[in-house]
């Protein structure tokens, strides 16, 4: 079974300054895509960026870019320019690409604080 | 617009009590998903359905029943045999595993 690790419970940045949050993943497949979803104080849950595994670029949206290592199995998030609205709990997000619809595995988050 | 409505928001069980929490989508997606959310614990899968009429049992099913009689609904009842449904639940759906999950708001449920 595929599992995803956030080795991060929580992390603060300053207002405009730059932060990254890390995320490793687990799985014998070479098939799959990968989400970062941010979920602020009102607990929806907002799809942030995302990535397919065969594409060898970075996904980028924004202010919001990721370093997908495939070898390594790591996807951490970088967020430039924070801001504070961008203050929530951040999630990482694995699923296979393999068959159908299948559910999303999910870290067990980062909590991520701007400082004013 | 399209989307996926979590009712109540809030919701109180006492001991012994069968709750069910629904959850509808008008998005035509064939997939739904419910999880759990506790601090620290990130999002649990409790069950999915892929098709009307057919779910399977996700990580923490114990406790838990569903059904899936419509495409647009799969509500969740929380049983008197789970002892600690105090959590935020959160329904989902999709259509395409290339395409990112929609979720609801999520309903608050406490034991009162």
């Amino acid at each position: 079974a595929q599992t995803v690790t956030q080795s991060q419970p929580e992390m603060s940045v300053q207002e405009a300054e730059t932060v990254t949050l890390s995320c490793t993943y687990d799985t014998s497949e070479s098939d799959y895509y990968l989400f970062w979803y941010k979920q602020p104080p009102s607990r929806q849950m907002i799809l942030v960026i995302r990535q397919e595994a065969y594409k060898q670029q970075n996904a980028t949206e924004n202010r919001f870019s990721v370093n997908f290592q495939k070898a390594a199995k790591s996807f951490s998030l970088k967020i430039s320019d924070s801001q504070l609205g961008d203050a929530a709990m951040y999630f990482c997000a694995y699923r296979t690409m393999n068959s159908g619809n299948t559910p999303l595995v999910f870290g067990k988050g980062t909590r991520l604080s701007v400082i004013a | 617009d399209g989307g996926i409505t979590q009712s109540p928001k809030y919701l109180f069980r006492k001991e012994g009590q069968n709750v069910t929490l629904s959850c509808e989508q008008n998005l035509n997606h064939d997939a739904m998903y419910w999880y759990r959310q506790d601090p620290g614990q990130g999002l649990r899968l409790i069950y999915y359905s892929q098709i009307v009429n057919d779910f399977q049992k996700g990580d923490i099913a114990e406790g838990y029943s569903v059904s899936r009689e419509k495409k647009e609904s799969f509500p969740l009842t929380v049983t008197s045999a789970q002892k600690n449904p105090t959590a935020f639940y959160l329904c989902a759906s999709i259509q395409g595993a290339n395409q990112p999950q929609h979720f609801g708001d999520g309903t608050r449920l406490s034991i009162l």
